[in-house]
């Protein structure tokens, strides 16, 4: 079936630096994704979306970027803090009822 | 603005007995409410999904139930308890029908032994 996955599970990466988290979909036909934060123990936090007819969304520190033409999702964290550490999911929207699919997450740890 | 709440936070039951989360919305009104679950260090699982009261949409087939028995509230049931119901049990909301955004609770840790 259709499915939201991530290439990477694990990122480390150095406070300051920036960090890229990639996601691959399959659904073409989504139009709305969603990227979230989870801290452990806790619920999934919203950081951003994107509707399908942008490439490109800058929120604070971060930006996602869509594209289409390879079904490719990636969030951009700049300047990347030890307050980042968590795992991160991105999930597309697949119709009514405003259902999402969710990757499997990529944990992201910030060496300081 | 609104909140989401859920109860209890932890909680821990033998094999073969009842269950009951629940989850409540506060500061909207008609939300869609969302059950999920997450196995450690998994993703996400949608479970039940509901767009109004007495309206429940079930995803995949299992021993758990959900109810809305008000606008605002959303509940999740079991008669009997399987050690494969352990998890991470999430509820969200979100405003619209259409691509919208989930927001989530704090979830609920259940541990069947």
């Amino acid at each position: 079936g259709e499915s939201v996955g991530l290439h990477l599970p694990t990122l480390s990466v150095q406070e300051g630096d920036n960090s890229i988290i990639n996601c691959a979909y399959s659904n073409s036909a989504s139009d709305y994704f969603i990227w979230y934060k989870q801290e452990s123990g806790k619920g999934p936090q919203f950081i951003i979306d994107i509707r399908s007819n942008m490439d490109k969304r800058q929120g604070q520190r971060v930006t996602v970027l869509l594209n289409k033409t390879v079904k490719h999702l990636s969030l951009q964290i700049a300047a990347t803090q030890p307050g980042d550490s968590a795992v991160y999911f991105c999930a597309e929207n697949i119709g009514y009822g405003n259902k999402l699919v969710f990757g499997a997450g990529t944990i992201l740890r910030v060496k300081s | 603005s609104q909140t989401i709440h859920q109860w209890p936070a932890t909680l821990v039951q033998p094999v073969g007995s009842p269950l009951s989360l629940e989850c409540t919305v506060e500061g909207t009104s008609n939300p869609n409410l969302y059950w999920y679950r997450q196995a450690a260090g998994r993703g996400l699982q949608l479970l039940f999904y509901s767009v109004g009261i007495g309206q429940i949409s079930s995803e995949v087939p299992q021993n758990l139930s959900a109810s809305r028995p008000q606008d605002r509230q959303f509940i999740l049931s079991s008669k009997k308890l399987l050690l494969s119901d352990s998890g991470f049990y999430l509820c969200a909301w979100s405003p619209g029908l259409f691509t919208d955004t989930q927001y989530f609770g704090p979830g609920t840790r259940l541990t069947v032994l």
